[in-house]
């Protein structure tokens, strides 16, 4: 039964198009989050969202708008993609938006042509 | 900001023995200090964390110390075997206005030769 889910797994699209990814947990966690790990595997917060609200944007270009229905799940939407948005993007929540051990979902690989 | 740097980038070892990572962090307010441990192709995954009330926590072959003085804090792992090959990643951060921003070391990349 999986914690944090992510989809797609894999997507591959053109430059200029508009993409989203879906993410949702089971855990009843309040806070959740979007990190990106480019090409040499650094990993970086984007976004967190604590019970709906957001609590963190982490310089992100207004390309990136992160939405959340409701605590279980964040999405985010990805608005005329650049080669450079090609990455792994993460998934993660936690139990608050503190000092907590957070969970990652598996990941989607976004690769612009 | 914070700045985490980890040291090495790559760490080779036979099994059976010992592998250190070490990292150093630039904010002496940062209080959570947390390792994933990142398999090929998959999710990093939290092994073990440290708060900074505490100088050292110990979870079966896996150990991390915190020196706050020094801002720096490492993971130690004994009896190293095969499927302890991944990159390991240390994070520091505290939380400001009640939110937790980690900033990430940029891995190290743990090889244990059978």
């Amino acid at each position: 039964d999986t914690a944090v889910s992510q989809t797609p797994k894999y997507l591959v699209t053109q430059m200029g198009n508009d993409k989203s990814i879906k993410c949702e947990q089971n855990l009843g966690h309040d806070t959740m989050y979007w990190y990106k790990q480019d090409s040499k595997k650094f990993l970086k917060i984007m976004f967190s969202y604590n019970n709906k609200e957001l609590i963190i944007n982490e310089t992100v270009p207004n390309r990136f708008s992160p939405k959340s229905p409701d605590k279980a799940h964040l999405n985010l939407h990805i608005n005329s993609l650049e080669l450079g948005d090609s990455a792994v993007y993460f998934c993660a929540s936690s139990q608050g938006p503190g000092e907590q051990p957070q969970h990652f979902g598996d990941g989607t690989r976004l690769s612009i042509l | 900001g914070e700045n985490v740097e980890q040291h090495p980038s790559t760490l080779s070892v036979q099994e059976g023995d010992s592998a250190v990572i070490k990292c150093t962090y630039s904010d002496s307010a940062s209080n959570y200090f947390p390792w994933y441990k990142q398999e090929l192709g998959k999710r990093p995954q939290l092994i073990i964390d440290i708060r900074s009330n505490v100088g050292e926590k110990k979870d079966q072959r896996i150990a991390v110390t915190l020196n706050k003085t020094a801002k720096h804090f490492s993971l130690h792992i004994t009896e190293t075997q095969p499927e302890d090959s991944a990159v390991y990643f240390c994070a520091a951060g505290h939380a400001s206005g009640g939110s937790y921003i980690p900033t990430f070391g940029r891995g190290t990349s743990l090889i244990v030769h059978p």
